[in-house]
């Protein structure tokens, strides 16, 4: 398996819904990432989290919460959001003996 | 990590090599140069990457100058799937230390 799977591919939700988004990976891969992708604009780092805990937090507002509850499974937890939130939000993960990250292809969120 | 300047948009014809080029001035004797391209709606896709020496592999070539001060990457036969936003990253080791993505050069191959 050499794949990054997130679910849902999209997601629609309102400003005060509680959503989750997901993202796993079976590749042994021990550092993994969220981004967060406006139109047009490249990928923003929001959280890294190395061997199951976060490393960076790149100053992301706390209606994003990350969890890492195993080494092959990553969320972000969504409450509270604003229109502005609306994204592609972009999961990948990486290991220390190769050089690329693997990317999975987003969730695309709207925020209503 | 070093910053890196690249050319807002190219063109290409379908079968020609196509040569994206990057400045990174600024670049530290331990940082490598990273290429990855984003197809419109997916995810970013991981390319190539060098230190110094030019490097191949079956998707490009990646050439860095001596001074290390700027690379191209080289498609050698584009084709209409190439057509993507192709990003030059420059940064400390091969892992470990995160992605920062810059702006990107916009390739468009035509027929």
């Amino acid at each position: 398996d050499t794949e990054v799977t997130q679910t849902p591919k999209h997601l629609v939700m309102g400003m005060t819904n509680k959503k989750s988004l997901k993202c796993e990976q079976h590749m042994g891969h021990r550092a993994m990432y969220w981004y967060k992708q406006k139109a047009k604009k490249p990928p923003e780092l929001m959280f890294v989290y190395s061997y199951e805990k976060l490393s960076i937090n790149e100053s992301v507002p706390s209606r994003f919460s990350p969890e890492c509850p195993n080494s092959s499974l990553l969320n972000l937890h969504l409450h509270a959001l604003q229109p502005e939130d609306s994204a592609l939000y972009l999961c990948a993960s990486s290991r220390d003996s190769t050089p690329g990250y693997t990317f999975g292809s987003g969730t695309r969120l709207t925020v209503v | 990590d070093a910053k890196t300047t690249q050319p807002t948009s190219m063109d290409c014809a379908e079968g020609r090599a196509a040569n994206l080029p990057c400045n990174h001035s600024t670049i530290s004797g331990n940082e490598y140069v990273y290429w990855y391209r984003q197809i419109h709606s997916q995810g970013p896709q991981y390319i190539i990457h060098g230190l110094k020496n030019n490097e191949t592999n079956e998707m490009a070539s990646l050439i860095i100058t001596e001074d290390r001060k700027s690379s191209t990457l080289i498609l050698p036969h584009a084709t209409l799937r190439d057509t993507a936003v192709y990003y030059c990253i420059v940064r400390v080791g091969q892992a470990g230390t995160a992605l920062i993505f810059g702006k990107g050069t916009t390739l468009s191959v035509s027929s």
